[in-house]
């Protein structure tokens, strides 16, 4: 049972246009959500985080987007570029005990960004 | 600041053969975590350490996996014996409690 679910494994967005990358997940519990960025040969990289209690969260060109009663989020980058292109995965965590520390994974989104 | 560090970055062994993988985690963070990621399954969780103590170990698929952690600064996974299935890239994560995960490179493993 797939509790986080990136339901595009690929994307392709023209350079200096925008990219959006969704997530939808099942479980009420889940308070607090990452995006992680990974390239080839090279573990994750945190990208940005977003608490339950926001609906916006802004970096720079990277802004997430949730919708609690859609159980939904959503990673804007704005404008996008080549170097953007890479693997992004989404996470989620909430509740207690295992549900505190343990981040449970969507299967990623491949972003290909087109010069 | 160095990051999350992991040896080695790539092995390949035979089946039987006993493996260890090696993490070191950020300066600072008492938190550390074990993943494996496949095509099938995605990351998962096989076990999470908290200054030093391993305090979730339910993701371990099995007896032929242990993991320590014998100070604060070093862990090892180990397979033994590893079989065909545990092929994979493992990586490492740690952090501060529970804040952030901050990944190291990985270890691809191949066994034959």
């Amino acid at each position: 049972d797939q509790q986080v679910k990136q339901n595009s494994p690929s994307l392709s967005v023209q350079e200096g246009r925008i990219s959006i990358l969704n997530c939808d997940y099942t479980n009420s519990m889940f308070d607090y959500f990452l995006w992680y960025k990974k390239y080839p040969a090279e573990g994750p990289t945190f990208l940005i985080s977003i608490s339950s209690i926001k609906d916006k969260n802004e970096d720079g060109r990277f802004t997430v987007f949730l919708n609690k009663s859609a159980k939904h989020l959503s990673l804007h980058i704005v404008p996008s570029q080549p170097g953007d292109s890479a693997v992004y995965f989404c996470a989620a965590r909430g509740g207690s005990g295992a549900g505190s520390y343990q981040l449970t994974f969507g299967k990623g989104t491949k972003l290909s960004v087109i010069p | 600041d160095a990051g999350v560090i992991q040896s080695p970055r790539h092995e390949v062994t035979e089946m039987g053969q006993e493996v260890t993988l090696r993490c070191k985690p950020i300066s600072g963070h008492n938190s550390l975590f074990w993943y494996r990621q496949t095509m099938m399954r995605g990351l998962e969780l096989l076990i999470y350490f908290n200054n030093n103590v391993p305090i979730d170990d339910s993701g371990m698929p099995e007896d032929r996996f242990s993991a320590k952690m014998p100070n604060a600064s070093f862990s090892t996974l180990k397979i033994q014996p590893s079989e065909p299935r545990d092929s994979a890239v493992y990586f490492c994560a740690s952090s501060r409690d529970i804040e952030t995960q901050y990944f190291g490179p990985g270890t691809r493993l191949l066994v034959l």
